[in-house]
C-alpha cells in the first residue's frame, strides 16, 4: 500500500511569506490521483488541489501544486491570515484512499 | 445549493449500535461516490469507505472492513455509517464526503461528532 509522508510536521511563518508544504509517497503514484486539502480549526477540510496541480472551483491564484513520481509540493505563495491551518496530501489508487499526517501552518 | 447534511452529534455507551446519516442535495446524488472520513480528537483525516448509491457498490478501507458497515438509499439521496457494537476508540468526528472522479473529495459535510463513553 501506498504510504504518504508530509513534511515539515509544522511550518512557522509570517503573513506574506511564501510556504512549501511537500507530500512524498512511497512508491511511484500517477498525479492523477494526489490531492490537497486544509483544514482550519473546528472546520470540514477542503479540496485545494486535485490532479496534483489543478485547483479546485473558487481556490485562490495563490495556491499551487507541482510534482510528480512520488514528490509533491504544495506552494502558498504569500500567505494571508486565513491560510494558517493544516494542510494534507491524498492518494487514491487500487480502491484506496490515503491521507498524509498532515503539515499545520502556523504564525511565527 | 450543492450541499452533503449530517445527522447531529451522538453520545453513546460502548456496546450500543449507531447509524448517521448523510443526504446530498442539489445534484445527482445517485451518480456520485459518497464517503466516509474519520478524524479522531486532535488527529488526521481516515478514509473509511466510499459507496456508490446508484448499484449500492461499497468499498472499505482496510481498517474499517468488517467494523462498519455503509449503505445509501438513493430514493432519498442518504448515505448511512452504521456501527453494531460501539468502542470508545469510535469517538470521532465522522465527515460524509463526495468524490466526481473517484480521486479527490470535493464535497465535505459538516461532520458528524460521535462520541462513545460509558
Amino acid at each position: 500500500d501506498i504510504v504518504l509522508t508530509q513534511s515539515p510536521g509544522t511550518l512557522s511563518l509570517s503573513p506574506g511569506e511564501r510556504a512549501t508544504l511537500s507530500c512524498r509517497a512511497s512508491q511511484h503514484i500517477s498525479s492523477t490521483y494526489l490531492a490537497w486539502y486544509q483544514q482550519k480549526p473546528g472546520q470540514s477540510p477542503r479540496l485545494l488541489i486535485h490532479a496534483a496541480s489543478y485547483r479546485a472551483t473558487g481556490i485562490p491564484d495563490r495556491f499551487s501544486g507541482s510534482g510528480s513520481g512520488t514528490d509533491f509540493t504544495l506552494t502558498i505563495s504569500r500567505l494571508e491570515p486565513e491560510d494558517f491551518a493544516v494542510y494534507y496530501c491524498q492518494h487514491y489508487g487500487s480502491f484506496l484512499f490515503t491521507f498524509g499526517p498532515g503539515t499545520k501552518v502556523d504564525i511565527k | 445549493d450543492v450541499q452533503l447534511v449530517q445527522s447531529g452529534a451522538e453520545v453513546k455507551k460502548p456496546g450500543q449500535s449507531l447509524k448517521i446519516s448523510c443526504q446530498g442535495s442539489g445534484y445527482d446524488f445517485s451518480s456520485y461516490w459518497t464517503g466516509w472520513v474519520r478524524q479522531m480528537p486532535g488527529k488526521g483525516l481516515e478514509w473509511m469507505g466510499i459507496i456508490y448509491p446508484g448499484d449500492s457498490d461499497t468499498r472499505y478501507g482496510p481498517a474499517f472492513e468488517g467494523q462498519v458497515i455503509i449503505s445509501a438509499d438513493k430514493s432519498i439521496n442518504t448515505a448511512y455509517l452504521k456501527w453494531i457494537s460501539l468502542k470508545a476508540s469510535d469517538t470521532a468526528m465522522y465527515y460524509c464526503v463526495r468524490t466526481a472522479n473517484y480521486d479527490s473529495f470535493d464535497l465535505w459535510g459538516l461532520g458528524t461528532m460521535v462520541t462513545v463513553s460509558s
